[in-house]
């Protein structure tokens, strides 16, 4: 069973900032937050994860609750490329015999 | 491009039949992954591999087996098809084996039984 919750969809409009939030209540302290995006057609494509930080690269940035129940995947400037289904997992440092977990994840939509 | 290659694109076969998918790791990763995407179950883990041994087993069916061979490329061996193994099957790739470690995918295998 997916650990996190995310909303099915959401729409945004072209070079406007985006917010997709991931709740994820039951994270232990070892359980790092991954985020993955999928075009259509397409496998999966890493975009960013982090542990108890902030982080940032050059396609996004994560934002992790000081609880570390949320977080939140923040695209800066949305382009219409970024419209794809996005999913949050949580992976534990040491998965041995476990794996990710995708949910439904959100449907991003971005209006030109 | 992730690095990772998946082989063959697009496969059309029979209800009954024998297929085999096969996956190149991107260079220097130990860990393959094994994924089904499916219209009604969505992204569904099938197994993992770490430098030749099993590691993790998910929602794998009896009539599907995989193995990582010697230079780590991985194949997927499905049997006994059915027409609701009609999926995109993705391989992914990763350094090493713990959770926190990034899994690269490969573009996907498209399987369509008849």
């Amino acid at each position: 069973d997916a650990k996190t919750t995310q909303p099915n969809s959401m729409e945004s409009n072209e070079e406007e900032p985006v917010h997709l939030p991931c709740n994820h209540s039951t994270i232990s302290g070892t359980d790092y937050i991954h985020w993955y995006r999928q075009l259509p057609s397409q496998g999966p494509e890493y975009v960013i994860h982090g542990l108890t930080s902030n982080v940032n690269n050059r396609m996004a940035s994560l934002a992790i609750a000081e609880d570390r129940k949320s977080s939140t995947l923040i695209l800066h400037r949305a382009t219409l490329r970024d419209a794809a289904v996005y999913y949050c997992i949580l992976s534990p440092r040491d998965n041995y015999g476990q794996n990710f977990v995708f949910g439904p994840g959100t449907r991003l939509s971005v209006l030109p | 491009d992730s690095g990772v290659t998946q082989t063959p694109k697009h496969l059309i076969t029979a209800t009954g039949q024998r297929v085999t998918l096969r996956c190149s790791p991107r260079s220097g990763d130990l860990s393959v992954y094994w994924y089904q995407q499916s219209l009604d179950q969505g992204l569904q883990f099938l197994i993992q591999y770490y430098n030749g041994e099993e590691r993790a087993k998910g929602n794998i069916l009896e009539r599907f087996s995989a193995q990582q061979f010697p230079d780590l490329h991985s194949e997927l061996n499905l049997s006994s098809l059915e027409l609701g193994d009609s999926a995109l099957y993705f391989c992914a790739s990763s350094v090493g084996a713990g959770g926190h470690k990034t899994q690269y995918f490969g573009p996907g295998t498209r399987l369509l039984v008849l």
